[in-house]
């Protein structure tokens, strides 16, 4: 029973366009959501959270939305990187901090 | 700052034998979790801790243990290590009951079961 999925294993984005990654839920009492950023032989590192209670997410050039009635949330980056080019892994959390992840989607980011 | 350190980083183990990942984390944190990363899978929660001398399953415990002794450090344990336990081990740790404070992972350890 996959809680969390990104239905894209990878991404092809040209150089300062804008990347968007998707993620769906099934588990409504989910609090918080959060998308990690992961360098091939090194350990995911935190990109942005999003509250249940919120819709929307910004810092800096990552932006998060959420739409609780479909169940769906979405990682706005703008304008791509090279350096933006990672694993991305959507999770969700319920209660006492045990984090549910996607399956992570592959960004590759073209000059 | 060294974080949420992992060791060893890569091992290779025959069928049958025992081994103990160690994860160390420097930021007094309470809770500990091991992870294993497959392909397609996603991360997946074998075993964590919410404080020193506590442990819990997780999602994919069997064939794993694990110890917390000492609050800096969380042992995962491989008692007879089967194939299908090759995989990327990631350990984390985090803050005490504070759901939108973000886990902080190591490096990973590379384990392959011949």
């Amino acid at each position: 029973d996959q809680q969390v999925k990104q239905n894209s294993p990878s991404l092809s984005v040209q150089e300062g366009r804008i990347s968007i990654l998707n993620c769906d839920y099934t588990n409504s009492m989910f609090d918080y959501f959060l998308w990690y950023k992961k360098y091939p032989a090194e350990g995911p590192t935190f990109l942005i959270s999003i509250s249940s209670i919120k819709d929307k997410n910004e810092d800096g050039r990552f932006t998060v939305f959420l739409n609780k009635s479909a169940k769906h949330l979405s990682l706005h980056i703008v304008p791509s990187q090279p350096g933006d080019s990672a694993v991305y892994f959507c999770a969700a959390i319920q209660g006492a901090q045990k984090l549910v992840f996607g399956q992570g989607t592959r960004l590759t980011i073209n000059p | 700052n060294a974080g949420v350190t992992q060791t060893p980083k890569f091992r290779v183990l025959k069928t049958g034998q025992s081994m103990t990942l160690l994860c160390a984390q420097d930021m007094n944190h309470e809770y500990m979790y091991w992870y294993r990363q497959d392909p397609g899978m996603g991360l997946r929660l074998i075993h964590y801790s919410v404080g020193e001398g506590t442990t819990a399953k997780g999602e994919v415990p069997d064939g794993y243990n694990v110890s917390r002794l000492k609050k800096q450090n969380f042992l995962l344990g491989l008692e007879s290590a089967a194939p299908s336990q090759t995989s990327v081990y990631f350990c984390a740790s985090s803050t005490l009951q504070v759901p939108n404070q973000p886990q902080h992972f190591g490096d990973g350890t590379r384990l392959s079961i011949l």
